[in-house]
């Protein structure tokens, strides 16, 4: 089955700093999603890319999926208090695959940011 | 907000106890996913109902069992409960069936947290 291994796993940055944290799976990638939750809290969906190369923004937050397709990064630009929170990353089935809908996640990156 | 609901929010109950927990998804979402969140196992998939059938099967306990309703709300059903059950629930629903393409995006309700005494 495939695994999705977060590094790292916690991370502590002051405010207005960059950061950068990564999703390597044992297997190819069909689908990779980024979500982050705040503790005890539901996910919030930030971004799925496809492609190999792919590259997507949404206001801060960057996300990328190697050519390979087997990592992805997520690059957080002029880092701030709202950033904070667990980020996860999931993967969705392989091609040709029957699960369907079903997403494997990672364990979790925590973030905290100093002001 | 996601548009996902679930009810209750928090349901503390006694092992061996049945609990029913609720979600219903976006408004026009076909697809409801159940997952199971918890500090030693993480976030792990438990089911998934499209149009009102079972499409998909994860780590689900044969205690546990779940369906969709023609409404297409769905409910998780919990029996048997033991302590180890204990954790957060969460409901997602996305659109379509499949994961790859377009606009299936899986959104989350809020969750229901169970603890097990």
């Amino acid at each position: 089955s495939q695994e999705l291994e977060q590094s790292p796993q916690s991370l502590i940055v002051q405010e207005g700093k960059n950061l950068t944290i990564n999703c390597t799976s044992s297997k190819t990638l069909y689908g990779l999603y980024w979500y982050k939750q705040k503790y005890g809290e539901g996910l919030i969906f930030l971004m799925m890319l496809q492609k190999g190369g792919e590259e997507k923004s949404h206001e801060k937050i960057t996300a990328k999926l190697d050519e390979k397709k087997q990592q992805s990064s997520l690059h957080i630009t002029a880092s701030q208090p709202s950033h904070a929170g667990i980020y996860l990353c999931g993967a969705g089935p392989n091609a040709g695959g029957t699960s369907y809908g079903k997403l494997t996640f990672g364990q979790g990156t925590i973030l905290t940011v100093h002001p | 907000d996601s548009g996902v609901t679930q009810t209750p929010k928090h349901l503390i109950t006694a092992t061996g106890q049945r609990v029913t927990l609720r979600c219903s998804p976006r408004s026009g979402d076909l697809s409801v996913y159940w997952y199971q969140q918890s500090l030693d196992q993480g976030l792990q998939f438990l089911i998934q109902y499209y149009n009102g059938e079972e499409r998909a099967k994860g780590n689900i306990l044969e205690r546990f069992s779940a369906q969709q309703f023609p409404d297409l709300h769905s409910e998780l059903n919990l029996s048997s409960l033991e302590l180890g059950d204990s954790a957060l629930y969460f409901c997602a629903s996305s659109v379509g069936l499949h994961l790859l393409g377009g606009y299936n995006e899986q959104f989350f309700g809020p969750g229901t947290r169970l603890t097990v005494l």
